[in-house]
């Protein structure tokens, strides 16, 4: 089964930039989506399609995806993007939704 | 405004069985796709079952498949998900969420709050 995996936590300074990877084998030719989690609440799509931001997302928040990683780029970050990011992909050859395992970003 | 409630989550056995319901408003419900996701306690988000908008293709995790049985019924705008044989590694809070279309099943740009099923003796 294809696995997607992440860095378990990333630690970010307010207003530097936080990258979150998604390891999978051949992920370039996937379309990879990112949700952001905060405590107690449901999740939230950030990024669709590895680079597309859905109404209401700021620019902070983009995409990209080459070969084996897709890369969750927060720019400028805020004390409230403190939260857990998924990426997701659909696995054609199973028919599958996979979810990484989650990356937990922390805002020093 | 899409609004997805979820419903039917509780404590149960070992063995039992408990359906969930996913009531939406605010959209074209029989239009798109739907899904269900799961999260255990302090853990991720694990993706449980998906189902095209017309029932035409459904989806399962390995984990469930063969327990549990997603379905819909576009005329009441709701979404099902019919868990038999639970296992205590069931126990999670269970999002429904709406794909992107008919029949592609991510993103899901709109998710319910969750309802929380707890398998224990």
């Amino acid at each position: 089964s294809y696995v997607l995996t992440q860095p378990p936590s990333v630690s970010v300074a307010p207003g530097q930039t936080a990258r979150i990877t998604c390891g999978g084998n051949n992920i370039g030719s996937k379309s990879v989506h990112w949700y952001q989690q905060k405590p107690g609440q449901a999740p939230v799509l950030v990024v669709y399609d590895d680079s597309d931001r859905p109404s209401g997302i700021p620019e902070r928040f983009s995409g990209s995806n080459s070969g084996n990683t897709a890369t969750l780029t927060i720019s400028r970050v805020e004390a409230g993007d403190e939260a857990d990011y998924y990426c997701q992909v659909w696995d054609s050859s199973s028919d599958r939704v996979v979810f990484g395992g989650g990356t937990k970003l922390t805002v020093l | 405004e899409v609004q997805l409630v979820e419903s039917g989550g509780g404590l149960v056995k070992p063995g039992g069985s408990l359906r969930l319901s996913c009531a939406a408003s605010g959209f074209t419900f029989s239009s798109y796709s739907m899904n269900w996701v799961r999260q255990a306690p302090g853990k991720g988000l694990e993706w449980v079952s998906s189902i095209s908008s017309s029932s035409s293709y459904i989806y399962y995790a390995d984990s469930v498949k063969g327990r549990f049985t997603i379905s819909r019924d576009n005329a009441k705008n709701s979404l099902y998900l019919q868990m038999n044989s639970l296992r205590a590694e069931d126990t999670a809070v269970y999002y429904c969420a709406r794909g992107q279309g008919a029949i592609v099943v991510v993103p899901a740009a709109d998710w319910g709050q969750g309802t929380l099923v707890t398998v224990s003796s």
